[in-house]
């Protein structure tokens, strides 16, 4: 079955710098690879997602890369602010299976 | 009215206790799940619910007992739990009404849950 790696665990930047999580998955036959936001005593909530058929995606400030060869993907959200301070999950999956998350990143961001 | 609404928000139990973890989706999704979040660790799914219609159990000790009334209703009865098993709980729903299909969840806030 899929195995999702994320990290790092943890980063604190400061305000108007970037910030960069990477993830690792292990089954070739994933497709879709979304990543969610938790704030604290929210539930996660996606911000972005990409699938296999594409190599980058971006929204705003964030943006996903994803090379299927290596199999990994990351997010990058530049200009940071305060309110991106959350947990961040990325996940893997293709049709019929349970998407599985990685372990989560804790993104401090401090003016 | 949030998406995805579950009560209680906390709850502490004994091990000897039954309760019941309740989550309802005001989005018109035909598929809702259960996921444990535990500190240090992936979200683990526990449930799937499709059309009213269980299609995943991810080997969740019995203990644990989903119900689905509707496709706006999810359950968690929980009896005999055990202090590993506080954690929060969340509640999620999503529109493909295969479930397992890849999309957008839309989470609740969870439950907390400690089991004394």
């Amino acid at each position: 079955g899929e195995n999702v790696e994320q990290h790092p665990s943890t980063l604190s930047v400061q305000e108007g710098d970037s910030a960069v999580i990477k993830c690792t998955y292990s089954d070739s036959a994933s497709n879709y690879f979304p990543w969610y936001k938790q704030e604290l005593g929210k539930g996660p909530q996606l911000i972005i997602d990409i699938r296999s058929n594409v190599g980058e995606k971006k929204d705003q400030r964030i943006a996903v890369t994803l090379n299927k060869t290596a199999k990994h993907f990351s997010l990058h959200i530049t200009e940071t602010q305060p309110e991106d301070s959350a947990v961040y999950f990325c996940a893997a999956n293709q049709a019929g299976t349970a998407l599985i998350f990685g372990k989560g990143t804790t993104l401090s961001v401090s003016s | 009215e949030t998406g995805v609404t579950q009560t209680p928000r906390h709850l502490v139990m004994g091990m000897t206790n039954k309760k019941s973890l309740k989550c309802e989706q005001h989005l018109g999704h035909n598929a809702m799940y259960w996921y444990k979040q535990s500190a240090k660790k992936p979200l683990e799914l526990m449930f799937v619910y499709s059309l009213e219609e269980r299609v995943e159990n991810n080997s969740v000790p019995s203990r644990f007992s989903p119900e689905c009334p509707n496709s706006s209703h999810l359950f968690l009865h929980l009896h005999t739990l055990q202090p590993e098993d506080s954690a929060l709980y969340l509640c999620a729903s999503s529109q493909d009404p295969g479930a397992l299909i890849t999309g957008e969840l839309f989470f609740g806030e969870g439950s907390r849950l400690t089991v004394l």
